[in-house]
């Protein structure tokens, strides 16, 4: 199974939003609401950021929303700060007890 | 609070084996599956297997099935991954995840280990 598909980085201003696509097909994020985002700094641990789609877990901030339509999710982040530089991995379940990720976006905060 | 702490990784010849560990502290270990995900170096993520919580039920990536074996030892609160015949393209750092939810496993991963590097080369 191929990996769902991120845009391979993306940029904002601090302040500004930014919007980032996970694209996969009606065997994954189409058809599941068990789709997330992670965010990961070099040498640490991921940290998931948003859950089934759209939920927040305790102490992520508001700025971080999500979304789904069809086949692709999408990660927002809003009011960017230098600390939401990161890569950022979108994931979903794929049936089967079975999961796959995102290439991977790298955010940069200009 | 919920803990995992990755061991075992190092470096090892192509088709040796490796075994690796993860300890987990902080939440009722029983009750949740457990995920192996891998992060080769310049790559990104890549879900690996995943073990239900009581062992029952394990399931694995295509490009691991056939080497790779994921168990757990609920009386030690650990969870491990044996991989044998190691190619070069296995090389990466190997993550330990929980399942968020309880009995069953949905691919939302809550919390992760530090990692452990796993080199495999001549």
């Amino acid at each position: 199974q191929s990996a769902l598909t991120q845009p391979p980085s993306a940029s904002g201003s601090p302040g500004q939003s930014v919007t980032i696509s996970c694209t996969g097909t009606s065997s994954d994020v189409g058809t599941y609401k068990y789709v997330s985002w992670y965010q990961h700094h070099p040498g640490k641990a991921p940290k998931l950021m948003i859950y089934e789609v759209s939920q927040r877990p305790s102490g992520v901030p508001d700025r971080f929303s999500g979304s789904k339509s069809g086949n692709t999710a999408s990660l927002t982040v809003s009011g960017l700060q230098a600390e939401d530089e990161a890569e950022y991995y979108c994931s979903s379940y794929a049936g089967s007890n079975s999961m796959i990720f995102g290439g991977g976006t790298k955010l940069t905060v200009l | 609070q919920v803990q995992l702490e990755e061991s075992g990784g190092g470096v090892v010849q192509p088709g040796r084996s490796l075994r690796l560990s993860c300890a987990a502290s902080g939440f009722t270990f029983s009750s949740y599956g457990m995920h192996w995900v891998r992060q080769a170096p310049g790559k990104g993520l890549e879900w690996v297997a995943v073990i239900w919580y009581d062992g029952s039920n394990q399931y694995y990536a295509d490009s691991v099935k056939g080497r790779f074996t994921i168990s757990r030892d609920n009386s030690k609160n650990t969870v491990y991954v044996q991989m044998n015949s190691l190619r070069a393209e296995d090389t990466a750092v190997y993550y330990c995840a929980r399942d968020t939810e309880m009995y069953y496993v949905s691919g939302t991963l809550d919390y992760w280990g530090q990692g452990t590097l796993v080199t495999v080369s001549s």
